[in-house]
């Protein structure tokens, strides 16, 4: 089976720049996460999708970040513009449902210079 | 105060060690998980529980839901266990995971 798809793997990007990441999910799984996880940290939730609809994005900076799932399949996060603190590995995670054992993404590392 | 607290933060032991890394949380929840971050960043997912204890080759996951407590124990450690552990619950509350901020294991040969 295969796992959950990220790209890129590393970007790095002057501050004010954007940026794009995409995530392919598990076939068949309609739960669908984006995580930000700073070093020294645990990840934290910036959106959840369930199929293309928006579950949860209270945590989401909606100034400056934003996520699509338009077909309930891919996804991709978008930061316009970069700030340094944005520095952090991104990572898309998938599960059958809510509830369900969450399999996680490789991750993309994006430094803000 | 953070909804799930770790101990130790970083732990060092020797290969062959017993290791155990603890997780109290302060919420309601449906299930905790522990996972595994090497240092590409991929996280693994190793156990998901809700009650009683689950085991998987060398490693052990025990909760107990009326102290709010969990243990991931590691019996005869290997180099290759060194990674970040990270406990994570799913609350009644919340459609989302809220994290541990890790344990940074390091067993040396």
């Amino acid at each position: 089976e295969a796992g959950v798809a990220q790209s890129p793997r590393y970007k790095i990007i002057e501050k004010r720049q954007s940026v794009a990441f995409w995530c392919n999910p598990i076939s068949g799984h309609a739960t669908l996460y984006w995580y930000q996880q700073i070093l020294g940290q645990g990840p934290k939730l910036l959106i959840q999708f369930q199929n293309n609809g928006v579950v949860d994005d209270s945590q989401l900076p909606k100034d400056r970040f934003s996520a699509e799932r338009l077909k309930g399949v891919d996804s991709t996060l978008k930061i316009q513009p970069a700030k340094l603190e944005d520095s952090a590995v991104y990572l898309c995670a998938s599960s059958l449902l809510w509830g369900n054992t969450i399999y996680f993404g490789e991750g993309s590392w994006l430094t803000v210079v | 105060k953070n909804e799930v607290e770790q101990s130790p933060q970083n732990l060092t032991a020797q290969e062959g060690e017993f290791i155990t890394i603890n997780c109290s949380y302060s919420v309601g929840i449906s299930a905790l998980h522990w996972l595994q971050q090497h240092p590409g960043g991929g996280i693994v997912s190793l156990f998901m529980l809700s009650s009683g204890k689950k085991k998987h080759g060398r490693l052990i996951a025990t909760i107990n839901i009326q102290e709010k407590h969990s243990s991931l124990h590691i019996t005869a450690s290997h180099p290759r266990d060194s990674a970040v552990y990270i406990c994570a619950v799913s609350s009644y509350n919340n459609n989302d995971m809220r994290f541990g901020a890790g344990t940074r294991l390091t067993v040396k040969p």
